[in-house]
């Protein structure tokens, strides 16, 4: 069973509008982080949390906001979707030193037009 | 300032073994070597990590790794590699006395099998 899952994990989205990318993750770790990947491209950290009611920014934060609201829980928001932001977006949970394992969902595919 | 390279856009193989390269940049001390492999479904799998302050090659099932810290490089080992090991492979970096403990990703190389 999936410990980290995603929602929706595709989204059709307008010029403008507000998306909300959701992350529920059942591992017990502190540590949640939101990347983004492009076509051909690595993942690059967007905001990621250690502890719930806090957030921290990553490499590319401008454009997006985060939430972390329980454990749990981690959303990423996109106030005004503009086309760049065109992109698969994963959510990743981490636990302690123990190697430091980012566990991933599955994705999220969001177009942007 | 951290990066991570992966030049190759595909793996080599040979006589069933694969080599993925990668090389990164970092000023810490004590960090960690991950290797992902993406599924083409999107699905991100770990494979292994090599922490910097062991000087020996890790190993898990058919993957390894050669990890030459004084070069700043290290090489994922696939063995008797079969088409199910097909995918896009990315090397991360992450420095454990960072507090975000993020990973830093690279490009990635695709890696096809045929049988």
């Amino acid at each position: 069973e999936a410990a980290v899952t995603q929602s929706p994990r595709s989204k059709v989205a307008v010029t403008g509008g507000k998306v909300t990318l959701s992350c529920h993750q059942t591992n017990n770790h502190d540590y949640m982080y939101w990347y983004r990947q492009d076509t051909g491209h690595g993942l690059r950290l967007i905001h990621y949390s250690y502890v719930a009611d806090s957030t921290e920014k990553g490499d590319i934060p401008d454009g997006y906001k985060a939430s972390r609201p329980s454990q749990e829980n981690f959303s990423l928001i996109l106030e005004l979707a503009s086309l760049s932001q065109t992109a698969v977006y994963f959510c990743a949970s981490s636990g302690g030193y123990s190697g430091n394992t980012l566990y991933f969902g599955e994705g999220s595919r969001l177009i942007v037009v | 300032a951290q990066r991570v390279t992966q030049v190759q856009s595909t793996g080599s193989s040979q006589w069933g073994e694969v080599t993925l390269d990668c090389s990164y940049e970092t000023s810490e001390y004590s960090y960690l070597i991950l290797w992902y492999r993406q599924l083409f479904s999107g699905e991100m799998v770990f494979l292994i990590y090599q922490p910097s302050f062991d000087t020996q090659n890790q190993r898990s099932g058919h993957y390894s790794v050669v990890f030459q810290k004084s070069f700043k490089s290290i090489s994922l080992v696939i063995s008797a590699s079969q088409p199910e090991d097909s995918g896009t492979y990315f090397c991360a970096l992450s420095e454990l006395d960072q507090g975000g403990r993020a990973l830093i990703f690279g490009t990635g190389t695709t890696v096809s099998v045929s049988p």
